[in-house]
């Protein structure tokens, strides 16, 4: 089907661990995006890209590292966990035929628990 | 910077009254687009609405319609004939376009429980 699938779903690590989570997409959108939902705080930017190979700090980057070397793919890796880090994460993308109008679709988000 | 406000930690609304969803923004750029999502209980996030800054009219998809006053930066979104499915978290979201960014900014939300 086609969308934007993350994995895994649910991952429960430990402090100081490396974690990656993915993002595939299938419409070739040129936009995604990494958020992160925390109670209180909505979804807050962690990273961006505009198109493979281009990414940029969002507003919340520390601890995370990105990569885009194909369009459908957006992993997010956390060098180190920390409990900090403990959310639910949520991976987009946005159509840019739709211009700036166009609405970011999501994924179903992956909860990650930091103990 | 920009900065969207949600004043409304939870909402209670009878089945099928109206409810209105508060939402202020800030920003200095004259070009920007503000959004409405839903998510429910299962967690998606589902794009209700869209309003851009030089739309002349309020914008409206179905049962939702949004109450854009430009003047006082208010966006709130307006839900008639509630129903126990509109149960739910409500993100209202901001896009600027002189950043450059497709990235959205969103508020903290608002909690809707629609009795019966």
């Amino acid at each position: 089907d086609a969308g934007i699938t993350q994995s895994p779903r649910y991952k429960i690590t430990e402090t100081g661990r490396q974690v990656t989570l993915m993002c595939h997409q299938t419409w070739s959108h040129s936009y995604m995006f990494w958020y992160r939902q925390d109670l209180g705080h909505g979804l807050r930017l962690i990273y961006y890209s505009a198109a493979a190979d281009i990414t940029d700090k969002g507003e919340v980057p520390d601890g995370y590292v990105v990569s885009r070397s194909k369009t459908e793919n957006f992993p997010l890796t956390l060098e180190s966990a920390t409990r900090s880090q403990t959310s639910v994460y949520f991976c987009a993308s946005s159509d840019p035929d739709r211009g700036w109008a166009g609405e970011l679709f999501f994924g179903e988000g992956s909860r990650l628990t930091v103990l | 910077a920009q900065k969207i406000t949600q004043t409304q930690p939870g909402m209670f609304v009878q089945e099928k009254e109206a409810v209105t969803l508060d939402c202020t923004y800030d920003t200095s750029d004259p070009s920007y687009g503000l959004f409405w999502y839903k998510q429910p209980s299962s967690g998606e996030m589902i794009f209700l609405i869209y309003q851009g800054s030089y739309d002349q009219q309020n914008a409206t998809e179905g049962r939702y319609s949004l109450n854009f006053q430009k003047a006082r930066k208010s966006a709130n979104l307006v839900i008639s004939a509630s129903q126990l499915g509109d149960s739910a978290m409500y993100f209202c979201a901001m896009r600027v376009m002189d950043t450059g960014r497709r990235a959205l900014t969103f508020g903290s939300g608002t909690r809707l429980q629609v009795q019966p």
